[in-house]
């Protein structure tokens, strides 16, 4: 059973501070990675995706990808209230034809103003 | 380019009624996805279709089915339903299954 792992939080932080969330996945075959934010009652949002170790950078998100470790992480820099939302980790597992995404259960954020 | 679409935004049943859910995809994308999210088990992997095939199916009964048409709209029914059914509903899309998901704004079921 390939698992994708996210601590449910509540994670609060101050308005304008770094917003960390983590997530581990336990296929070392996984090939790509994705974030979504869903805010209440609204469906899942892209905000980006990874596929190499390291880090990706768009805006104030950062997503960072360590295989090695079977991790991957998303960095919020500048925090703001209307990142308040549930924040979905998902990896895709491909082998076949099967490209399916499987999602961890989301971390809760609320930046706190 | 329109977003993904899904009929009917909200529906409620009575328990052993059927019910039938639509998604039309973003243009030029063949692949479908459909998920079940709940409070308690998160978003779940119902099945996905590409070009009219079902190509990967996850852990549901087979009360769940769904098929796909010439155009990529696709539909989802679930038949018998039980209490435990209610939850969002919700189609993603891609231009084949190996690239990014889409998601439409969701069907939230209620069973009564």
């Amino acid at each position: 059973q390939k698992e994708v792992e996210q601590n449910s939080g509540p994670l609060s932080v101050p308005e304008g501070a770094i917003a960390s969330l983590n997530c581990t996945y336990s296929d070392r075959g996984s090939q790509s990675f994705f974030w979504y934010r869903q805010y209440s009652g609204k469906s899942p949002e892209l905000i980006m995706f990874i596929y190499s170790n390291g880090d990706k950078e768009d805006g104030r998100f950062t997503a960072q990808l360590n295989k090695a470790s079977q991790y991957v992480s998303l960095l919020i820099r500048d925090s703001q209230p209307s990142d308040s939302a549930t924040y979905l980790c998902a990896v895709r597992y491909s082998g076949g034809s099967n490209y399916k995404l499987t999602f961890g259960k989301g971390t809760l954020l609320t930046v706190n103003p | 380019k329109a977003g993904v679409t899904q009929t009917p935004r909200y529906l409620i049943k009575t328990r052993g009624q059927q019910v039938t859910l639509s998604c039309s995809p973003i243009s030029g994308h063949r692949s479908v996805s459909w998920y079940q999210q709940t409070p308690g088990q998160g978003l779940q992997f119902l099945f996905e279709y590409f070009s009219e095939t079902q190509r990967n199916k996850g852990n549901f009964p087979g009360r769940f089915s769904g098929r796909q048409f010439s155009n990529s709209r696709s539909e989802m029914n679930v038949s018998t339903l039980e209490l435990g059914d209610s939850a969002l509903y919700l189609c993603a899309s891609s231009w084949n299954a190996k690239e990014t998901q889409y998601f439409g704004p969701g069907t939230r079921l209620l069973v009564l």
